[in-house]
Formats: C-alpha cells, structure tokens, sequence
C-alpha cells in the first residue's frame, strides 16, 4: 500500500497569512503514460464530510477560492492556502489515487493564531 | 443538484451484519465509479471500497476483504454495503463517495454511524 505522510500534523496561522501543508507519498504518484499526479487534497470541517478542493495535484476543483493551490509532482506535494480566511479552519487530507488501495494522509489541522 | 444519501447505520453487535445504502439523485450513478469511505470519530479517512459503472469490478481493503461487498442497483440509482462478521474496530462514520474522473472523491454524502458493541 502507498503511505502518505503528512507535515505538520497542525498549524497555528494568523488571518490573512499564508499556510502550508506538505504530503509525501511512499512511491511517485506521476503516471508515465498521461504525465499526471494522482493525488488529491480535502477539506473538512467538523461534521461534515470532505470537501474535494484539489486533484490531479494542482487542479482545483470547481467553487474551490483560487486562494487554494497545489503543487508538487512524483512523492512531495503542497497545499498553500495564500490568505488565511477564518472560514478555512479545518482538518486538510492528502489523497493518493494512483493505486488501490486509496490512502490518506493522517490529517493537518489548520488554526487561527 | 447532486446528492447522496446514506441510511442503514446504527448499533449491532461483533460478528453481526448491517447493509448500508447510499441514494444517489442529480446524477446516473451507473456514469461513474462510488465509493465506500469510513472515519472512526475524531480520526482520519479510511478507504473500504468501490465499484465501477456496471457493477462488473470491485476493489477492497484488505480490512474488510472476505466480510464487505460493495454492490449497486442502477435502475434503484443506489449503492450498497454489505457488511458481514462485523467487529469493534469496524465502528465508524460510512460515507458513500463518487468519482469525478478517476479516485477524485467529488460528491459526498453526510455519511451514517455504524456502531460494532455487545
């Protein structure tokens, strides 16, 4: 199974700041044939199911604040969040689609300094 | 508007069975791969299982290979989850997922609470 790793495992920034979360995957996530990464970013806030913010490593999905990017490709990815909103606290998974089983990574929680 | 409904959770014994549902409106279900995803409270995401457009493939993990099975019915634009020989660590939140393309979970229902205790 590939492992997904996730730093930190909480952040603390203040309004309007910049924040970032790093996923590292256990084997390159980059398909040869279509030169895509598979690998997908979550947001959830308390119960409510996940919200797909990015796929493909970079896209984002539609709706989703082009506050939100991704970046990364092959085993080490990104999510920056460009401006800290206080409706973007939240629990952030990495997502690796690339093979069966799907995993995530352990969760970043992202709070308000 | 697309939407997933999940039902059937609720409280049963180890070695019980539960089915869960998942009602799919907005969309053909049938157009896409669904998912079966799980998260113990206050813990991360766990993916348990999928099935493709015409029900022919299905993937497990191995937590739940031989007791689950992830079935559809696509005149009833609904999704299952059989699960058999339940145990305590199977106690969760379930919540049914479709792709948007391929592993991309882009719709998601509000999910239903399994409970696995004598």
């Amino acid at each position: 199974d590939i492992v997904m790793t996730q730093s930190p495992d909480s952040l603390a920034v203040s309004l309007g700041e910049r924040a970032t979360i790093n996923c590292k995957s256990s084997q390159s996530l980059l398909y040869g044939s279509n030169n895509k990464n598979y690998l997908g970013w979550y947001q959830q806030k308390p119960g409510q199911p996940p919200k797909l913010l990015i796929y493909w490593a970079s896209a984002r999905e539609s709706g989703v604040p082009d506050r939100f990017s991704g970046s990364g490709s092959g085993t080490d990815f990104t999510l920056t969040i460009s401006s800290l909103q206080a409706e973007d606290v939240a629990l952030y998974y990495c997502q690796q689609y690339y093979s069966t089983p799907w995993t995530f990574g352990q969760g970043t929680k992202v709070e308000i300094k | 508007e697309v939407q997933l409904v999940e039902s059937g959770g609720g409280l049963v014994q180890p070695g019980g069975s539960l089915r869960l549902s998942c009602a799919a409106s907005g969309f053909t279900l049938s157009s896409n791969w669904v998912n079966w995803v799980r998260q113990v409270p206050g813990k991360g995401l766990e993916w348990v299982s999928r099935i493709n457009g015409d029900g022919s493939t299905t993937h497990y993990a191995d937590s739940v290979k031989g007791r689950f099975t992830i079935s559809r019915d696509n005149a009833k634009n609904t999704l299952y989850l059989q699960m058999n020989s339940l145990r305590a660590e199977d106690t969760a939140v379930y919540f049914c997922a479709r792709d948007k393309s391929w592993g991309e979970l882009t719709y998601w229902g509000q999910g239903t609470l399994v409970t696995v205790s004598s």
